[in-house]
């Protein structure tokens, strides 16, 4: 099976600006986690979709949002982009049909906000 | 709120030697307590985890309720185990969501 794909893989924004980044889950799965990485504040999560709803999330502000569609792919969106949201943003999909289900990661989109 | 703590930021040994990961977290609760491993210029990737109680490249990890520990063990350290440690923790109510460590860089020496 492929892995997870996270698309596109470095971006540069300047801030104001808004951002779209994108996940393919591995065929079957059907839970998409997103999570922040920063050298600062280490791996954080953002929120998870499960079957096109955010059944969970995560301590950011409104400005990050996400969602899921009906194949399952996922986008998360920031907006009104800060210094502070440059890092990289990794997804992570797994069957999500019960909290034992083990999380495959992609490879992370590197957003660098100037 | 759940909590996961890795105290060592960086930790050094030689090609041979043993090799211990800390990791402590706070959570009243009956957790599922994981170690993911990212290699250099490589995905995260799940190492092992505590329900499966499996050995994984030589490395074994026991969940210790009493004091909320999950260290991560291997007897005979080798080069390729140089990488990023992290240790996250998951609670049924919050369905994937996972708690991260700040990570422990692990270097073996030749």
């Amino acid at each position: 099976k492929a892995g997870v794909t996270q698309t596109p893989r470095y971006l540069i924004k300047t801030r104001g600006q808004q951002v779209t980044l994108s996940c393919s889950p591995i065929s079957g799965h059907r839970s998409v986690s997103w999570y922040q990485q920063t050298p600062g504040q280490g791996l954080q999560f953002l929120f998870e979709y499960f079957s096109e709803t955010q059944r969970n999330k995560g301590n950011f502000p409104g400005r990050f949002s996400g969602r899921q569609f009906s194949n399952s792919r996922s986008e998360m969106n920031v907006s009104t982009l800060e210094l502070g949201d440059s890092a990289l943003y990794l997804c992570a999909s797994s069957a999500g049909l019960a909290g034992t289900d083990t999380q495959y990661f992609g490879p992370g989109t590197r957003l660098t906000v100037l | 709120a759940q909590r996961v703590t890795q105290p060592e930021k960086l930790l050094s040994v030689f090609k041979g030697a043993p090799v211990e990961l800390k990791c402590n977290y706070s959570y009243s609760g009956s957790p599922e307590l994981f170690w993911y491993v990212q290699y250099s210029r490589q995905r995260l990737q799940l190492l092992l985890r505590h329900i499966s109680r499996e050995s994984i490249k030589g490395f074994t990890a026991d969940l210790n309720k009493g004091e909320t520990s999950f260290h991560l063990k291997k007897p005979f350290a080798q080069e390729e185990d140089s990488a990023m440690y992290y240790c996250a923790l998951r609670v049924s109510t919050s369905y994937g969501k996972l708690t991260f460590g700040q990570g422990t860089i692990l270097t073996v020496h030749p």
